[in-house]
């Protein structure tokens, strides 16, 4: 069964036009969530952690937000230069195990 | 601070073959992470490292192995290559295993 979900695969955006990815996840014990951003054969980038519910971080344009079982970014007058995959992650204790559950992220493309 | 190196980054073998994929951790990290990510599948879970431990494996089968030296750099072997191992693989380092992750470059496998 699917862990982590996000929504949409894909999002197309104008530059300015200001959106949010969505990141819904059915693991129990969840410890963190974590956001990264992509960009084509690269490794995925850090973006945030958030551990529990109602907490948010920011960062310039971005903005991530934590609820019982989902996480949303929002993207606030994105620029070309956002246009990357972004990938969702939740970290879980499985039998005294952390585990990561990746989703299958969303490609987003800003055009000018 | 150096990122997570990987090496090689580009890697072309024929069906049959095995390889040896290099990670080396942020300085100071002592837990490596392995993925393979395609297009299909996503990101998907290898195994981690911790102090020279295995700790975790995900579910690929025994063709897939890997080590963890004194020094925290880690490897990851594959043998017996098959068409549908080609992919990028990835490798992250933090902290400890409850720590956020930090990705490198990855290496790009296609089998041939």
């Amino acid at each position: 069964e699917d862990q982590v979900t996000q929504s949409p695969e894909a999002l197309r955006l104008q530059e300015g036009e200001s959106s949010s990815l969505n990141c819904s996840y059915t693991v129990s014990g969840l410890r963190g969530l974590f956001w990264y951003r992509q960009d084509p054969g690269k490794g995925p980038e850090f973006l945030f952690t958030l551990y529990s519910a109602g907490e948010e971080k920011e960062k310039e344009r971005l903005k991530a937000t934590l609820t019982k079982k989902e996480s949303f970014l929002h993207i606030t007058a994105p620029k070309p230069e956002d246009s990357a995959t972004y990938l969702c992650a939740v970290q879980a204790n499985e039998y005294n195990f952390n585990k990561f559950y990746f989703g299958s992220g969303t490609k987003l493309n800003v055009k000018p | 601070k150096a990122g997570v190196t990987q090496t090689p980054r580009y890697l072309i073998k024929t069906r049959g073959q095995q390889v040896t994929l290099s990670c080396s951790p942020i300085s100071g990290h002592r837990s490596v992470s392995w993925y393979q990510q395609t297009p299909g599948q996503g990101l998907q879970f290898l195994f981690e490292y911790f102090s020279e431990t295995q700790r975790n494996k995900g579910n690929f089968p025994g063709r897939f192995s890997g080590r963890q030296f004194s020094n925290s750099r880690s490897e990851m072997n594959v043998s017996t290559l098959e068409l549908g191992d080609s992919a990028l693989y990835l490798c992250a380092s933090s902290w400890n295993p409850a720590d956020t992750q930090y990705f490198g470059p990855g290496t790009r496998l296609t089998v041939l």
